[in-house]
């Protein structure tokens, strides 16, 4: 059964720091892994997305992620924090079953970056 | 931006009522899914749809209902709300270009049940 980790609800850095969100995730086949972000009482937004056709991916706003399939992670990082990076990430494991495709997400983990 | 509208974006109902949140795309996706979020909960799946007249049961399923007779408008009905209903709803489209399949997300529906 797939499943995915998130294993911090909440991380802090000072502006300017790299930024590490950690996932684990847990699949019978080979995933397709996803990292979106949600600002406060917005909608969600897609980061970047893990497909196999490279492990390390880069998305949006300078994040990257890399999927490891000897740790079952995937792992969001950013060199340097901004201000506008404060928001909620979560991590995604897409699920394919015969006629069908859902997607399970983590708990979530809330970003603060302070001045 | 995949065209994705849900009305209303707010609504504040009483405990026993029935309530229907709408979600609308407007580029034909296949997939569609409404999820409710909570705090320490993530998103998760209520109903699903894979077509018009085809839906399934999330692992939230009980107290909705899910209805999509026409390709761009998948309803989520609440029969009777509770108070464990209050929540921010979110409907979802699956992408179906490329190999990644990735979701994109409506704005999202605060409901508050009294």
């Amino acid at each position: 059964a797939q499943s995915v980790t998130q294993l911090d609800s909440h991380v802090s850095v000072s502006e300017g720091t790299p930024v590490l969100l950690r996932c684990n995730y847990s699949s019978s086949y080979s995933p397709s892994l996803f990292w979106y972000v949600q600002h406060p009482n917005k909608g969600l937004q897609l980061l970047l997305k893990y497909t196999s056709a490279a492990t390390l991916v880069k998305g949006i706003n300078g994040f990257e992620a890399e999927f490891k399939k000897s740790e079952t992670s995937f792992h969001l990082t950013k060199p340097s924090a901004h201000m506008s990076d404060a928001a909620e990430y979560f991590c995604v494991v897409s699920v394919s079953l015969p006629g069908t495709y859902k997607y399970i997400f983590g708990t979530g983990t809330r970003l603060k970056v302070l001045a | 931006d995949a065209g994705i509208t849900q009305s209303p974006r707010h609504k504040v109902t009483e405990t026993g009522t029935p309530v229907t949140l709408r979600c609308h795309q407007t580029e034909n996706h296949r997939y569609m899914y409404w999820y409710r979020q909570d705090p320490g909960h993530g998103l998760r799946l209520i109903h699903y749809s894979y077509g018009v007249k085809d839906t399934d049961k999330g692992e939230v399923s009980d107290g909705y209902s899910v209805s999509r007779s026409k390709t761009e408008d998948f309803l989520l009905t609440l029969e009777s709300a509770t108070s464990s209903q209050t929540s921010v709803y979110f409907c979802a489209i699956r992408g179906d270009r490329g190999f990644s399949y990735e979701q994109y997300f409506g704005p999202g529906t605060r409901l508050t049940v009294t």
